[in-house]
């Protein structure tokens, strides 16, 4: 167990639909990341959130949005679900700037969406 | 677009160490040196991260050269459950960590 939690572990659902994949991060962790991994790619980078604040934006569709919630979890949803769209989304979470970590980046163990 | 170069690929026998090395010749003065491994569509797992000094965990040990520019991940008695794609990423502690294609390591018996 790494600390941090993903649910569900595995969602099938069909094209069109819209879809939450939820996250929660390492205790004490404030930053919480969304990535995403399809078979013919590897780790692609979508949003940070630091604090309950949008961080850092990377190749998110705008189908997708995220947020942090004040107990820090965070919410990925996907909207107008294309079959492109199944892959492995991965949350990881970090401790705030300037903590004296030393385990790095704590990742969970990812939702499987299939959309068909 | 990675900023790290990787070898694609790497062999090692079960019980020999692994050696897997990584180009960062962009790295800049604040950012640190990551290893993290991907077992099979798991989550990837850190391995261990340095900014300027070779670094030791009971995983593996992070080599850095002088000029920072280039580093290499040891694990000293590799085994089968080693197997994995490795990934070297430059980056700060506080911001994205943008992954490669990494190295995949294939340790035989």
């Amino acid at each position: 167990d790494s600390g941090v939690t993903q649910t569900p572990k595995h969602l099938i659902t069909a094209t069109g639909q819209r879809v939450t994949l939820r996250c929660s991060p390492r205790s004490g962790d404030l930053s919480v990341y969304w990535y995403q991994q399809s078979l013919d790619q590897g780790l692609q980078f979508l949003i940070q959130y630091y604090n309950g604040e949008e961080r850092a934006k990377g190749n998110i569709l705008e189908r997708f949005s995220a947020q942090q919630f004040p107990d820090l979890h965070s919410e990925l949803n996907l909207s107008s679900l294309e079959l492109g769209d199944s892959a492995l989304y991965f949350c990881a979470s970090s401790p705030s700037p300037g903590h004296p970590a030393n385990y790095g980046y704590t990742f969970g163990s990812g939702t499987r969406l299939t959309v068909v | 677009d990675a900023k790290t170069t990787q070898p694609t690929s790497m062999d090692c026998a079960e019980g020999r160490a692994a050696n897997l090395p990584c180009n960062h010749s962009t790295i800049s003065g604040n950012e640190y040196v990551y290893w993290y491994r991907q077992i099979h569509s798991q989550g990837p797992q850190y391995i261990i991260h340095g900014l300027k000094n070779n670094e030791t965990n009971e995983m593996a040990s992070l080599i850095i050269t002088e000029d920072r520019k280039s580093s290499t991940l040891i694990l000293p008695h590799a085994t089968l459950r080693d197997t994995a794609v490795y990934y070297c990423i430059q980056g700060t502690s506080y911001g994205k960590l943008t992954f490669g294609q990494g190295t995949i390591l294939t340790v035989h018996p």
